[in-house]
């Protein structure tokens, strides 16, 4: 069974672009929620998508948006990037995403974002 | 709302010696907790979890009891390896949202 799978691994941008990243969950789970992870401040929420709605929200700038398609995967578009967006942005994905007592959340690798 | 403490790292250790990462938090109601692993270069993997008060959970050798009086969820483990060497999370998910709130991780080294 293929895990989490994010695309691309690592990422290269300059102040002002944009960047979108892509997130495919494991066969069968329709939850994908998305974390940015930083030394400073660990792993922080960005938003959860299920079943193609945007169901929680972290607290994190307009800047930050998502979608999900019908097939549950999921992107997350950061628009006129800072410095501070430097990050590994991880995504996770679980069944219903309603933590149910024995269903897991399961993390891809995450995509590396360094902006200069 | 919901927080999670970790001690500062990193951890540094001689293989075979005990391990001990303390975890405490703030929760609504009663929280479930749970311990993840990141290994270099991969995302989060599931440790070990326990739902209620007094429950332990145990997984590869690690363990953590939750701890309602004080409030902790201290993860163990008897015999540290080289392979051990990784940064650990510990989460909650309580309060009737699904979403967890992490801890900063703390980072353990195991030399030979």
């Amino acid at each position: 069974k293929a895990g989490v799978t994010q695309t691309p691994r690592y990422l290269i941008k300059t102040r002002g672009q944009q960047v979108t990243l892509s997130c495919s969950p494991i066969s069968g789970h329709r939850s994908v929620s998305w974390y940015q992870q930083t030394p400073g401040q660990g792993l922080q929420f960005l938003f959860e998508y299920f079943s193609e709605t945007q169901r929680n929200k972290g607290n994190f700038p307009g800047r930050f948006s998502g979608r999900q398609f019908s097939n549950s995967r999921s992107e997350m578009n950061v628009s006129t990037l800072e410095l501070g967006d430097s990050a590994l942005y991880l995504c996770a994905s679980s069944k219903t995403g309603q933590g149910e007592p024995n269903e897991k959340l399961f993390f891809g690798s995450g995509t590396q974002l360094s902006v200069l | 709302g919901n927080s999670v403490t970790q001690m500062e790292g990193p951890v540094t250790l001689s293989e075979e010696a005990f391990l001990t990462i303390n975890c405490t938090y703030t929760a609504t109601g009663y929280p479930s907790l749970f311990w993840y692993v990141q290994y270099p270069g991969e995302g989060l993997q599931l440790l070990l979890k326990a739902t209620k008060a007094d429950d332990k959970g145990s997984n590869k050798g690690f363990e953590a009891t939750y701890r309602k009086e004080t409030t902790s969820f201290h993860l163990e483990k008897g015999s540290v390896q080289v392979s051990d060497s990784a940064v650990y999370f510990c989460a909650l998910i309580s309060g009737g949202s699904y979403i967890p709130t992490f801890g900063r991780g703390t980072s353990l080294i195991v030399h030979p």
